[in-house]
């Protein structure tokens, strides 16, 4: 079965800091590896998806991920982030057609 | 405008009582998904349809019931409901299977 781990339950930062939220997950086949955001009473939003090909992939809001094979690992980052930055980071795992499964999330607090 | 529409947004019901959420969505998807949202827990799959007639479990069916008899319909049927089904539910699409693109804005149901 797959899982998803992500380490970071809360992580709070300043402005214009750098973020990095870890994304592992479990599962001995090939991986299709998602990050969505969540914004405080909203839906989620897919920011980033990796398929195949170059491991580093771009997203919207100027998010990056970097899929890292030998590590299982699938983690986020963005060079600066900006109070509006402040919501939930889902990272998820899809193995086979349709199922899909998601890790616990992280709580991103930017302050001001 | 490009849509995923769930009803109820909110709903409160008893134990026992059978219940249905619809969910449409008008991007001619195949791929559609439910969820449900639980507090440290992250977004758990239910069930997700690859296309029309075709429907399989994600990580926790047991207690739901789906069908997907046209492209843009996916209903999440609750036959018993029971207080551990009290979630934050949301319905997804996509013309990419596995991929949770377009979001419904969510039903928040309570079993009493």
């Amino acid at each position: 079965a797959q899982s998803v781990s992500q380490h970071n339950h809360h992580v709070i930062l300043s402005e214009a800091a750098s973020l990095e939220l870890g994304c592992n997950y479990s599962y001995g086949g090939t991986v299709n590896l998602f990050w969505y955001v969540q914004y405080p009473g909203q839906h989620l939003q897919l920011l980033l998806k990796y398929f195949s090909g170059d491991p580093l992939v771009k997203g919207i809001k100027g998010f990056e991920a970097e899929f890292i094979k030998s590590k299982f690992s699938f983690n986020l980052r963005k060079p600066s982030v900006q109070w509006s930055d402040t919501a939930e980071y889902f990272c998820a795992v899809n193995t086979n057609a349709g199922k899909s499964t998601f890790g616990d999330g992280t709580t991103l607090t930017v302050k001001p | 405008e490009a849509q995923v529409t769930q009803n109820p947004r909110y709903l409160i019901t008893v134990t026992g009582k059978k219940l249905t959420v619809t969910c449409s969505q008008n991007m001619n998807h195949e791929y559609m998904s439910w969820y449900r949202q639980d507090p440290g827990l992250g977004l758990r799959q239910i069930y997700y349809s690859m296309n029309v007639e075709v429907t399989d479990k994600g990580d926790v069916p047991e207690g739901y019931k789906v069908s997907r008899k046209e492209k843009r319909n996916f209903p999440l049927i609750l036959e018993s409901p029971s207080p551990n089904q009290t979630s934050l539910y949301f319905c997804a699409s996509s013309p990419e299977s596995g991929v949770a693109l377009h979001f419904g804005n969510g039903t928040r149901l309570t079993v009493t």
